[in-house]
């Protein structure tokens, strides 16, 4: 199957602090998703990203499409306690007809007040 | 309120006795899709269904069976469970599989395989 690293698996970071975390992948994928998961909770999306180059926001979350397809960053400026979470990077690769997803491993934020 | 329901949300059996899990959705999405996440594994697809009676498989199939007769329901069918399907299972659906629109993810379910 496909493979998607993302890094860093884990941080500890300060409130107010910039964070930035990334995929790559093996192979080139068409889109790119970013989700938040919460304890005891499925996945949500924040942000999702449809073309090489492309850089979107929502909010104070920022996340880029890469050139090469075949890897994606997501910033968090100024966090806050409520960042705390599980965030996975997400790929659907090039397929006629297919729709499979790719998730990354997590990358797991604690935010110190 | 538009939701994906599971169930059940906790599951403790035993080795080879089949067992099912239920998905339903009230959206009327035509995408759904069954993960399971494991510690430092993240979420891997199992298999996807783009509409009724249209199933194909994820990363991981093996050792599951899904089936599509109606739009709202996708349920996971483990025809004789092991011990590594012991995971945590999440349905996720949209209104198509193409990602432009939200994937709506289930509370969980919890399976323990003995």
């Amino acid at each position: 199957g496909q493979q998607l690293n993302q890094s860093p698996q884990s941080m500890f970071i300060q409130e107010g602090e910039d964070v930035s975390m990334n995929c790559t992948s093996s192979s080139i994928f068409n889109t790119w998703l970013w989700y938040k998961q919460d304890p005891g909770e499925g996945p949500v999306l924040l942000i999702a990203l449809y073309k090489a180059g492309e850089l979107t926001s929502n909010g104070r979350l920022t996340a880029q499409f890469g050139i090469t397809r075949k890897d994606s960053f997501l910033n968090i400026s100024a966090s806050i306690p409520s960042d705390v979470g599980i965030y996975f990077c997400a790929g659907q690769h090039s397929g006629a007809g297919s729709y499979q997803l790719t998730f990354g491993k997590g990358t797991k934020l604690s935010v110190i007040p | 309120e538009a939701q994906v329901t599971q169930n059940p949300r906790y599951l403790i059996t035993v080795t080879g006795k089949k067992l099912t899990v239920t998905c339903s959705q009230n959206m009327n999405h035509e995408y759904m899709s069954w993960y399971r996440q494991d510690p430092g594994l993240g979420l891997r697809q199992i298999y996807y269904s783009m509409n009724v009676e249209v199933t194909d498989k994820g990363d991981v199939p093996e050792g599951y069976k899904v089936s599509r007769k109606e739009k709202r329901n996708f349920p996971l069918i483990l025809e004789s469970p092991s011990p590594n399907q012991t995971s945590l299972y999440f349905c996720a659906s949209s209104s198509s599989g193409g990602f432009t629109d939200t994937q709506y993810f289930g509370p969980g379910t919890r399976l323990t395989v003995l």
